[in-house]
């Protein structure tokens, strides 16, 4: 399966709202709310922001939240912190002819 | 404590293979999918498979399949990532990664992470 694909890079001023956008097609994120976002600071293991497209777990700040249209998932960041700097990665479910999962090639966050 | 613990980094010589291992505490081992992820140096992650560590039952990325076995012993709450016949592009990082639904059913999210292992792949 094909990677997604995500823009390499994407900035914004603190207490700024950002948008990352993650394209598939019909057979992964078109088909399934199986789409979940992670965060990964250098040099440290990915860390999950958002699950089944729009979920939140406990302890990730209301500030990240998750959509889906058609076949584009986004991620976006409000109120923008310093903190918020890192890569991040969306990945979906690429459907029962793989069984398998498949992300997106990143997104470098930069807070200016 | 809810974590996973990986062994050591590990440097191996083309055409060799390599055995990472993933321990888990803190949560019922057999209760959750064990996916393996790995990230090359600069790059992005990539997903590599699965393991059911209740029956073993695995499910490889089509660019892994013959090429990696992941295995598990619940006696221990380890699971287990070879990869043989290694190549320099497989230099990476490789995760264990737990998913984040409780039973039989594949959520397809990771919510624990273990702290990865740098394999490296060089004459």
């Amino acid at each position: 399966q094909s990677a997604l694909t995500q823009p390499a890079s994407v900035s914004g001023s603190p207490g700024q709202s950002i948008t990352i956008s993650c394209t598939g097609t019909s057979s992964d994120v078109g088909s399934y709310n199986l789409v979940s976002w992670y965060q990964q600071h250098p040099g440290k293991a990915p860390k999950l922001m958002i699950y089944e497209v729009s979920k939140r777990p406990s302890g990730v700040s209301n500030r990240f939240s998750g959509s889906k249209s058609g076949n584009t998932a986004s991620l976006t960041i409000s109120g923008l912190q310093a903190e918020d700097e890192a890569d991040y990665y969306c990945c979906s479910y690429a459907g029962s002819s793989t069984f398998g999962g498949v992300f997106g090639g990143g997104t470098k966050l930069t807070v200016l | 404590q809810v974590q996973l613990v990986q062994s050591g980094a590990e440097v191996k010589k083309p055409g060799a293979s390599v055995k990472v291992s993933c321990k888990a505490s803190g949560y019922t081992f057999t209760g959750y999918y064990m996916h393996w992820v790995r990230q090359a140096p600069g790059q992005g992650l990539e997903w590599m498979g699965r393991i059911n560590p209740n029956s073993g039952g695995t499910n490889y990325a089509q660019k892994f399949q013959g090429r990696v076995t992941m295995t598990r012993d619940t006696s221990i709450s380890t699971a287990y990532m070879e990869l043989s016949r290694l190549r320099s592009d497989d230099t990476a990082v490789y995760y264990c990664a737990r998913d984040g639904v409780y039973g039989d059913y594949v959520g397809w999210y990771f919510d624990l992470w273990g702290r990865g292992t740098l394999v490296t792949v060089s004459s």
